[in-house]
């Protein structure tokens, strides 16, 4: 079974952009989840989305926002871009609740945004 | 909610069990304990969670204290392999949902 994919792999933008990253969730998982990591905060949490409804949200401003396809497929967008968001974006899948009793949350690669 | 702390670097022997601490002093009763392990450019693998009783999988196991106040991931026979970032989390519930406190990590090293 095909892991977690994400595309694209490196993306580098300038302050004020916008950008859209995609995660393809392992094939029959319904939840995809996102997570920012940087140097400094470390690894926090952005949203989860399950058959296409956002079912928990983290704690970071509007300029970021998600949502999820039929096909569970999910994008993430970040407008106006800060230096700040420069950072490893990594999204992971799971059949059920990613942070359950029972489910396995399965990661992907990331995507690794550099704002100039 | 429950913050957690983790030493930032530790090191172990090749073959010996590598025990790594977390400190979630403030958990209460309905917080999970996650570990995850990050190896150098991939993402976060899953390693095991608990809310109150030990658990053990083919993995690692995890040791929660009676208090709930700290917990121990035991890996039992490391090997250069398990060098990596390990992330302990703790899940808080929210009558909406949930937040996720994770903490800085442990770069563990296993050595030859």
């Amino acid at each position: 079974k095909a892991g977690v994919t994400q595309t694209p792999r490196y993306l580098i933008k300038t302050r004020g952009q916008q950008v859209t990253l995609s995660c393809s969730p392992i094939s029959g998982h319904r939840s995809v989840s996102w997570y920012q990591q940087t140097p400094g905060q470390g690894l926090q949490f952005l949203f989860e989305y399950f058959s296409e409804t956002q079912r928990n949200k983290g704690n970071f401003p509007g300029r970021f926002s998600g949502r999820q396809f039929s096909n569970s497929r999910s994008e993430m967008n970040v407008s106006t871009l800060e230096l700040g968001d420069s950072a490893l974006y990594l999204c992971a899948s799971s059949a059920g609740q990613p942070w359950g009793s029972t489910d396995t949350q399965y990661f992907g690669p990331g995507t690794r945004l550099t704002v100039l | 909610d429950a913050k957690t702390t983790q030493p930032p670097s530790m090191d172990c022997a090749e073959g010996r069990a590598a025990n790594l601490p977390c400190n979630h002093s403030t958990i209460s009763g309905n917080e999970y304990v996650y570990w995850y392990r990050q190896i150098h450019s991939q993402g976060p693998q899953y390693i095991i969670h608990g809310l109150k009783n030990n658990e053990t999988n083919e993995m690692a196991s995890l040791i929660i204290t009676e208090d709930r106040k700290s917990s121990t991931l035991i890996l039992p026979h490391a090997t250069l392999r398990d060098t990596a970032v390990y992330y302990c989390i703790v899940r808080v519930a929210r009558n909406s949902g949930y937040a996720l406190n994770f903490g800085k990590g442990t770069s563990l090293l296993v050595t030859p």
